[in-house]
């Protein structure tokens, strides 16, 4: 019973480096999302799917590129990684439709020296 | 822009007594709001939603909602250690894909 399983769960990048960040869920959900967690500023979304073959920008975009890649999948990727960037990254899936309770994977602790 | 309150804490409460963690919430439209507990290095688990006006109980746990004062609670009675946590309220617009969280309340229950 994986349910939302992101990869990899620990990564150090120089600034300037590119990076995915994998992850797939295996609950037929429709929705995926993507999210950063900083100290003192709570979770905020970067970008979420709604449903598959589509995609939309959350409160803190910049920087990020996503893709929706089947009904499982949505990755996270850093073009040119920034210092900025360091944080822990959580996906997450729902049911689809509004108003659902999301559930999280493990997270990515990303540090962009 | 919608906005979900928490205080920080820490909350201390002795163990076996009732812990009361307290979320505002500022867009009106919000109808859905989610409890999650996260442990410390971990990741976000639910553990309540309520949709409705009035309380919500699951086990040792009971969601209160009041849209009118735009506030949500969390109810957590006979405290065990073992939920010594982070709290994160979290309310979804109308018609609304996304959640909105708050910053989180950290619990601390006492042996």
């Amino acid at each position: 019973n994986a349910g939302v399983t992101q990869t990899p769960k620990f990564q150090v990048l120089k600034t300037g480096q590119s990076m995915t960040l994998q992850c797939a869920q295996d609950m037929n959900h429709n929705s995926m999302y993507w999210y950063r967690q900083d100290p003192g500023m709570g979770l905020r979304l970067i970008y979420y799917s709604a449903s598959e073959g589509t995609t939309d920008k959350g409160e803190v975009p910049n920087g990020y590129n996503v893709s929706r890649l089947n009904k499982r999948e949505f990755s996270l990727r850093l073009e040119s990684a920034a210092p900025s960037q360091t944080s822990v990254y959580f996906c997450a899936s729902s049911e689809g439709g509004t108003n659902q309770p999301q559930h999280f994977g493990d997270g990515t602790r990303l540090s962009i020296l | 822009q919608k906005e979900v309150e928490q205080n920080s804490g820490p909350l201390s409460v002795p163990e076996g007594a009732i812990a009361s963690l307290n979320c505002t919430y500022s867009d009106r439209g919000s109808q859905s709001f989610f409890w999650y507990r996260q442990y410390s290095g971990k990741s976000p688990e639910l553990i309540m939603f309520i949709y409705s006006n009035g309380d919500k109980e699951d086990g040792r746990f009971t969601a209160q909602l009041n849209k009118a004062s735009q506030y949500v609670s969390l109810l957590i009675r006979d405290s065990q250690p073992s939920d010594s946590a982070t709290y994160l309220c979290a309310g979804g617009g109308a018609g609304s894909y996304q959640l909105t969280f708050g910053k989180g309340t950290k619990l601390s229950v006492i042996p």
